[in-house]
């Protein structure tokens, strides 16, 4: 069974570039899934913020695109989100998931990392 | 991109009486395959989101039976037959079938 964690910075300076990881254990970042980031702003609901599948390709929600790049690491078996420019509107619980499918929504979810922009 | 929307926002329940919750998306979600890509996610309190069903009707292991999907095209229903304390939290559901993929804005069952 695939368990993900995710780490990463819990406080980010206006204008500044947002980055976290994502480990994975249980199951290959080189496989034939879905890696994915999603994230929550607080008393919110959820936003999908895009994947990597296939080794390396992306898609990306055009409310990010131009800020953000998804990539993975073969070599930890983990994977990245980096969002560039970041305002207090991108406070929020972001979370690693995985999906088996390119449709099916995601079967295994980070426990989530806070994130919080401000000066 | 397509706008999924939920009804009721908030759901007070008895415990044991059954649950409705409405999702409708701004175009329909059959993709080419001719399968329909709508998902509900289930997340207590504190908690990360956990799927509960995918593909319309098809529910995850380890979901209780109570829980059931149905729906076509653009109109779709998460129902609980008989509510449990455990169930309380925010149901989304959440559109696989275009990019980006969006959720729904939540529907927070409650205890009455």
């Amino acid at each position: 069974q695939v368990q993900l964690q995710e780490s990463g910075p819990g406080l980010v300076k206006p204008s500044g570039t947002l980055s976290l990881t994502c480990a994975v254990s249980g199951g290959s970042i080189s496989s034939t899934n879905w890696w994915i980031w999603v994230r929550q702003p607080p008393g919110k609901g959820l936003e999908w913020i895009g994947e990597i599948y296939q080794g390396g390709r992306t898609n990306y929600n055009p409310s990010v695109m131009g800020r953000v790049t998804m990539s993975p690491d073969k070599s930890k078996n983990q994977f990245s989100l980096k969002l560039t420019s970041v305002t207090a509107a991108d406070t929020a619980v972001y979370y690693c998931a995985h999906s088996a499918t390119w449709s099916a929504g995601m079967d295994v979810w980070g426990q989530g990392t806070t994130v919080t922009v401000s000066s | 991109d397509v706008v999924m929307t939920q009804s009721p926002l908030s759901l007070p329940v008895t415990l044991g009486q059954p649950a409705s919750i409405s999702c409708r998306s701004s175009q329909s979600l059959v993709y080419s395959d001719g399968n329909t890509y709508l998902n509900w996610f289930q997340q207590r309190p504190g908690q990360s989101p956990r799927r509960l069903i995918y593909m319309v009707s098809n529910r995850d292991s380890g979901v209780p039976d109570r829980f059931s999907g149905s729906g076509s095209g653009t109109d779709f229903t998460l129902e609980i037959s008989r509510v449990e304390a455990e169930d309380v939290g925010v149901y989304y559901c959440m559109q696989g079938t275009y990019w980006p993929h969006t959720f729904g804005q939540g529907t927070k069952l409650e205890i009455k």
